[in-house]
């Protein structure tokens, strides 16, 4: 029979390239969004958050990238190392609520 | 600190049995979170609480599910009666005003 489950997207990309992930948020009311980084077996960690009053932060080999208009947030990951393979989510927060996440995005780093 | 405490790390349980989670969340956060992650939906908030109360609980799937915090330290997530379709791993995370922090998290298999 089918298979059912979460299909989520894969990126894979060559050690030492950049790499960007894309995540399209719902709600126009957030103010407030955050990338994590998921290991296998391990919880969502985070790694560089945005407010709304903001288009671009950079962090340490990370830039998230916040394009109101469209409700699109992206991660650029610069000169990826085999410890980046894991799932990238995405979560927005609109005042008090707790985050909404996305699904994900698998990341695959080849050597 | 610590980060956030979860236990039972692993908790496998037969179809009808009560099931306890436990969570303590970082010391002077306010807000405390439980999470569900399966591969079918990825990651769904099923309850949040703000300064021990609870905010949001549309999250939670049905009355068998049940959620405390006593105190600023200590969280629980019960179901009763389990059912295999509650297999799925259990996250809790706390927050201050901005990121939320994760545990571990239980991964619970019910037979």
């Amino acid at each position: 029979g089918e298979s059912v489950g979460l299909h989520l997207p894969t990126l894979s990309v060559q050690e030492g390239d950049n790499s960007i992930i894309n995540c399209a948020y719902s709600n126009s009311a957030s103010d407030y969004f955050i990338w994590y980084k998921q290991e296998s077996g391990k919880g969502p960690q985070f790694i560089i958050d945005i407010r709304s009053n903001m288009d671009k932060r950079q962090g340490q080999r990370v830039t998230v990238l916040l394009n109101k208009t469209v409700k699109h947030l992206s991660l650029q990951i610069a000169a990826t190392q085999p410890g980046d393979s894991a799932v990238y989510l995405c979560a927005e927060k609109g005042g008090a609520d707790g985050l909404t996440f996305g699904k994900g995005t698998h990341l695959i780093i080849q050597p | 600190d610590a980060g956030v405490i979860q236990s039972p790390r692993h908790e496998v349980t037969e179809m009808g049995q009560e099931v306890t989670l436990r969570c303590k969340p970082i010391s002077g956060h306010n807000s405390l979170f439980w999470y569900r992650q399966t591969m079918m939906r990825g990651l769904e908030l099923l309850i949040y609480f703000n300064n021990n109360v609870p905010i949001d609980d549309s999250g939670m799937p049905e009355d068998r599910f049940s959620a405390k915090m006593p105190n600023a330290s200590f969280s629980t997530l019960k179901i009763q009666p389990s059912e295999p379709r509650d297999s799925a791993v259990y996250f809790c995370a706390s927050s201050g005003p901005f990121e939320a922090f994760f545990g571990q998290g239980t991964r619970l298999t019910v037979v």
